[in-house]
């Protein structure tokens, strides 16, 4: 069954420093969406990408952060200077449409670590 | 914001018990997912849910939207240790997939 692979599964990084998070969705899925899960809180929404455009962010989305389909293959999520607050389970998804009949398939997920 | 409340936040249980979780809102939701999550792993959908009063059973799970669409309940019958896992409700609108998560129900069954 096709899934979703996250890379890297662990980064560590120092405060200021930019990180790239790398996802290559499901190959038919045109919807995709970066989630995030700060160490025993919520999984919580980050933005929702679709057609090459972000389609909705939240306002944990901040300045700081960006997304890209460099390749056509690759969703990468870039955050530019890091902050400890950072630290967390990032997870991408991706789904065929953006119906609640097409459900989100989850990555494994890159724990990013923050010192 | 729709805010999710799931209950009870842990659940220990002997292999075998029934056991039932919630999920709870002030707000009407337009479709409501059950996930489960296991250690170092990304959710893994188990079931949506959209009409009122629908139930929906997979295997020895039976989940139960409400009639007013504002809560749910996940019931596991005769449960296994490999039961033993995150369970997450999220509620999403009817586009965008744009899902909002509770803080889940820890269930752990031991053999």
């Amino acid at each position: 069954e096709p899934e979703v692979t996250q890379t890297p599964s662990h980064q560590v990084t120092q405060m200021g420093q930019e990180v790239i998070l790398r996802c290559v969705p499901i190959s038919n899925h045109l919807y995709f969406y970066w989630y995030r899960q700060i160490l025993g809180q919520k999984v919580e929404f980050l933005v929702s990408f679709y057609n090459n455009e972000i389609s909705e962010k939240s306002e944990i989305f901040d300045d700081q952060f960006s997304v890209e389909r460099p390749d056509g293959s690759n969703f990468t999520l870039k955050i530019r200077s890091t902050k400890l607050e950072d630290s967390a389970m990032y997870f991408c998804a991706s789904s065929r449409d953006s119906s609640y009949n097409s459900p989100l398939h989850f990555g494994n997920g890159t724990r990013l670590t923050v010192t | 914001t729709q805010l999710l409340k799931q209950s009870p936040q842990f659940l220990s249980i002997q292999e075998g018990e029934n056991l039932t979780v919630y999920c709870n809102s002030s707000s009407v939701f337009s479709s409501l997912q059950w996930y489960r999550q296991e250690p170092g792993e990304g959710p893994v959908l188990l079931v949506t849910v959209v009409t009122g009063g629908e139930v929906k059973k997979l295997k020895r799970l039976t989940f139960q939207f409400g009639d007013a669409r504002k809560d749910s309940s996940l019931h596991i019958t005769a449960a296994q240790p490999g039961d033993t896992g995150l369970y997450l409700c999220a509620a999403g609108g009817e586009y965008g997939n744009k899902l909002v998560f509770g803080a889940g129900t820890i269930l752990r069954v031991k053999s």
